[in-house]
């Protein structure tokens, strides 16, 4: 069993659909957890980041974290078609950032 | 500015053969990564340095070798080239300390073994 957990997708939504990404995990280490975004052939660049349990807003964007479940969900409102990505959850813990395997987004006009 | 600098972008070479990655970065991090991405964009990591030892090493073959000569640079150096090694090799840096750290990844290196 790998530590995270995450649907590979691909998700297909309308401009303007409310996305809700999700990531279950393993070690009950981790602390931080983040979402990173990935547009084709270029490197993972940080969207969110949370410490342990609760939300988090930036716009459009809401992270949560639930460590009792050990389960994150990245929310996008409003998405738009420069929405579509592969967006990775990450965990980190004893210096080490460990990433799911993604979920690529396509949002189509 | 670039903050993380990979060299080269893309790397065609055949079975056998050895072969090196560059990382650079100028963010003032402390810790440098290596992670490799399959075609199924799974990304593991492979390697981790801070202040230029060793903390990561990953369950991966001798035939990758890391070397970092300073806190800013982290090369990988891969030796007898095998097909299973194709894929997208990221490096990325952080600052490690008490809270938590953002990782910078490079643009990645796309290495094809034929």
């Amino acid at each position: 069993q790998k530590e995270v957990e995450q649907d590979p997708g691909p998700l297909s939504v309308p401009e303007g659909a409310i996305v809700s990404l999700n990531c279950t995990y393993s070690n009950s280490a981790f602390q931080y957890f983040m979402w990173y975004r990935q547009y084709s052939r270029k490197g993972p660049e940080l969207l969110m980041y949370t410490y342990s349990s609760g939300n988090k807003e930036d716009g459009r964007f809401t992270a949560q974290v639930d460590k009792s479940s050990k389960y994150i969900s990245l929310f996008i409102r409003d998405s738009q078609p420069s929405d579509s990505a592969t967006y990775l959850c990450a965990m980190s813990a004893q210096r080490k950032i460990i990433f799911g395997t993604g979920t690529r987004l396509q949002v189509f006009p | 500015d670039t903050a993380v600098s990979q060299t080269p972008k893309y790397l065609v070479t055949q079975m056998g053969n050895d072969k090196s990655i560059k990382c650079e970065q100028n963010l003032g991090h402390d810790t440098m990564y290596w992670y490799k991405q399959d075609s199924k964009k799974f990304l593991k990591i492979m390697f981790s340095y801070n202040n230029k030892e060793l903390i990561i090493n990953e369950t991966v073959p001798n035939r990758f070798s890391p070397k970092s000569p300073d806190k800013a640079h982290l090369n990988l150096h891969i030796n007898s080239l095998e097909l299973g090694d194709s894929a997208v090799y990221f490096c990325a840096s952080s600052l490690q300390g008490f809270r938590y750290t953002e990782a910078f990844f490079g643009q990645g290196t796309r290495l094809t073994v034929v």
